[in-house]
């Protein structure tokens, strides 16, 4: 059953701006992670937050988790053309990864 | 190098048939799994095996049978193939099976039935 559910769904802005895009989830959890997809290629990994973890930092990404509202952020700061893709939250809980519907993200040149 | 490669990376069949899609990791990792991507871009755990062992089996239909030879490699072999199989099917490993890992992601195959 699906997990994480990413808002907007889709979200167009222009290089240079900054991105963010939230995830909410159902039940407790160990991590929670970001994955980004580009178009016709596999996932790859952003950034893991643990649970009992506030906010993390990685490169141009910022991810907060707040546990007691069951919701996490994804900050992309000075957003570039590279960065279009689709943006996906997974909660790590009962030693799997249960997906969101993922958020696409174009960023304009 | 390729990290998690999968092959074929395109598979274009008809109903009934049977296939097999191939996954190897190189990176040493004991976890291995199988997701299913629809459509709409929703991905979904098909299967985990730890050490060659299955531990995640997440409601598939007996049709779809994975197989790891070894912690390197995990297969997916699907009988009697149906329409709603079509989607992307994507292989990942993982260091260990716990909370502190993430997961390295194939680059995807995807099938198509007729």
């Amino acid at each position: 059953s699906q997990q994480g559910e990413e808002d907007p769904q889709a979200l167009s802005i222009q290089e240079g701006e900054n991105a963010t895009m939230n995830c909410s989830y159902k039940t407790s959890i160990n991590n929670l992670q970001w994955y980004r997809q580009n178009s016709g290629r596999g996932l790859v990994h952003l950034i893991l937050i643990r649970s009992n973890e506030r906010e993390k930092h990685s490169g141009r990404l910022r991810v907060t988790l707040d546990t007691s509202k069951k919701s996490s952020s994804l900050l992309i700061t000075a957003s570039r053309a590279a960065d279009t893709a689709s943006y996906f939250c997974a909660t790590y809980s009962n030693s799997k990864l249960t997906f969101g519907k993922g958020i696409t993200l174009s960023v304009r040149p | 190098d390729t990290a998690v490669s999968q092959t074929p990376k395109y598979l274009v069949t008809q109903m009934g048939n049977d296939k097999s899609i191939k996954c190897e990791q190189n990176l040493g990792h004991d976890t291995m799994y199988w997701y299913k991507q629809d459509s709409k871009k929703f991905l979904k755990i098909m299967f985990s095996y730890n050490n060659k062992e299955l531990i995640i089996n997440e409601t598939v239909p007996n049709r779809f049978s994975p197989k790891s030879p070894d912690k390197a490699h995990l297969n997916l072999h699907i009988n009697s193939l149906e329409l709603g199989d079509s989607a992307v099917y994507f292989c990942a490993s993982s260091p260990r099976m716990d909370s502190y890992y993430e997961q390295y992601f194939g680059p995807g195959t995807r099938l198509t039935v007729t």
